[in-house]
């Protein structure tokens, strides 16, 4: 694909369920970044994998929060017993390993 | 703790006028600085940076100016067009590479 693709593209979820977020980055990223974006605010940085280094996870709200990644490619973040203050639209880029990030369009989550 | 913020969470000019929009920054290790532009419903998309070691640069109908002694960064919008009605956001990466970002500034141009 020419870009970072997720799915789904709005998830509404009952509070106490599970959701799984995916992220397809653009072919040959290395580095792969999941943020959160509240409402008419800014980036919140979740975590960020390059290579085959170990995740920073610095970013995890709570241990609610988990986030793996498959090689070099697609990466799923998983939110277990979801919240309302979960509501969000979770943002996924990739890099080549530069500071310039591709974004994808973002999965909007809504937990009632 | 690092941190980037805006001045203005809100910025109105009128179509042709010149936009300028103020970030400040806490974080003196980053490297570089970035702008990206937000529309509505998409992803952050990348619109310019500058590295630490200057205090202009240029782009297409873009400037970004960097003033390290107050910690102050801006870009420059020349001759504004609807289309340049979006979120802005400035980060600032340390060197770990995670990003900071600010809450953004949302640029309204009227016609």
């Amino acid at each position: 694909g020419a870009g970072v693709s997720q799915s789904p593209s709005n998830k509404v979820t009952e509070k106490g369920k599970d959701v799984e977020l995916r992220c397809d980055p653009i072919s040959g990223h290395t580095a792969l970044y999941w943020y959160r974006q509240r409402l008419g605010q800014g980036l919140e940085f979740l975590i960020y994998f390059q290579g085959n280094s170990a995740p920073d996870k610095s970013g995890l709200p709570s241990d609610r929060f988990s986030a793996e990644r498959t090689g070099e490619s697609v990466s799923t973040l998983t939110i277990q017993r979801t919240q309302q203050e979960d509501s969000a639209v979770y943002l996924c880029a990739s890099s080549l390993g530069g500071h310039e990030q591709f974004f994808g369009p973002g999965t909007r989550l809504t937990v009632l | 703790g690092e941190s980037v913020g805006l001045h203005l969470p809100t910025l109105s000019v009128q179509e042709g006028d010149n936009s300028i929009i103020n970030c400040a920054y806490s974080n003196s290790a980053s490297d570089y600085f970035i702008w990206y532009k937000q529309e509505s419903g998409k992803g952050p998309q990348f619109i310019i940076d500058i590295r630490s070691n200057m205090d202009k640069r240029q782009g297409q109908r873009v400037t970004v100016l960097l003033n390290k002694t107050v910690k102050h960064l801006s870009l420059q919008i020349a001759a504004t067009q609807p289309g340049d009605s979006a979120v802005y956001f400035c980060a600032a990466p340390p060197v770990s590479n995670d990003m900071r970002f600010g809450a953004g500034t949302r640029l309204t141009v009227k016609p």
